[in-house]
């Protein structure tokens, strides 16, 4: 098991409410990503960072902010919670070995907006 | 589009029998990865074929890089209920992103 945590597991919030997702890791990776899933489908990149206060955008369009203050630590906040940001969210990290990067997830956030 | 394609999507197999996922690709990569994700959880890694191997094998698993092709195969022999997951590959394009398919679900029936 990696040491990547994510919390909260679950979450159900009204609409307009602002949220944040906390990801963390002790592994002292600097590459940390987030990604987007709907139950069955592919996973999506939303937004990654390679290092303290480095962030960037992902391939799928998000209303979501992140940021990177400390290595082990990369929180994603909804301003305004909408329907439509129901999904499951994951959080990873990954280290170089030999040239090529190896992802390690958590467990994600399950997100119900109503 | 998603750089890794799986096929099946989805794949309903007997206890015991071997399962056979397959990826394929789009542009030119460094490596290709298989993850497995049991149901409502995050991804766990499974192996790593860098695009200069053609075979590798950890335990039960065997995976297969055609680079002509663009394809890849995981094969998950002697199959067992706890196999049942999603499987996903992903190919690893420079030095940064790895690009995820759309996985396949596997089921195992006892």
């Amino acid at each position: 098991e990696a040491d990547i945590y994510q919390t909260p597991r679950y979450l159900v919030i009204g609409t307009g409410k602002k949220i944040t997702l906390e990801c963390s890791q002790t592994m002292g990776h600097d590459k940390m990503y987030w990604y987007q899933q709907d139950p069955g489908m592919e996973l999506h990149l939303i937004h990654y960072s390679y290092g303290v206060n480095s962030t960037e955008k992902g391939d799928l369009s998000s209303e979501s902010t992140v940021s990177r203050i400390r290595t082990e630590h990369f929180p994603l906040t909804l301003e305004s919670a909408r329907p439509s940001h129901t999904s499951q969210y994951l959080c990873a990290s990954a280290i170089r070995t030999r040239g090529t990067d190896t992802q390690y997830f958590g467990p994600g956030t399950r997100l119900t907006v109503l | 589009s998603q750089q890794g394609e799986e096929d099946p999507q989805a794949l309903s197999i007997q206890e015991g029998e071997n399962a056979t996922m397959n990826c394929s690709y789009k542009t030119s990569i460094n490596n290709l990865q298989w993850y497995r994700q049991n149901s409502g959880r995050g991804l766990v890694h499974l192996i790593l074929i860098r695009s200069n191997e053609r075979e590798k094998h950890s335990g039960r698993l065997r995976v297969t890089l055609d680079t002509s092709k663009k394809s890849s195969s995981l094969l998950i022999t002697a199959s067992r209920a706890a196999d049942t997951a999603s499987y996903f590959c992903a190919t690893g394009q420079g030095a940064q992103k790895l690009v995820f398919g759309q996985g396949t679900r596997l089921t195992i029936n006892p």
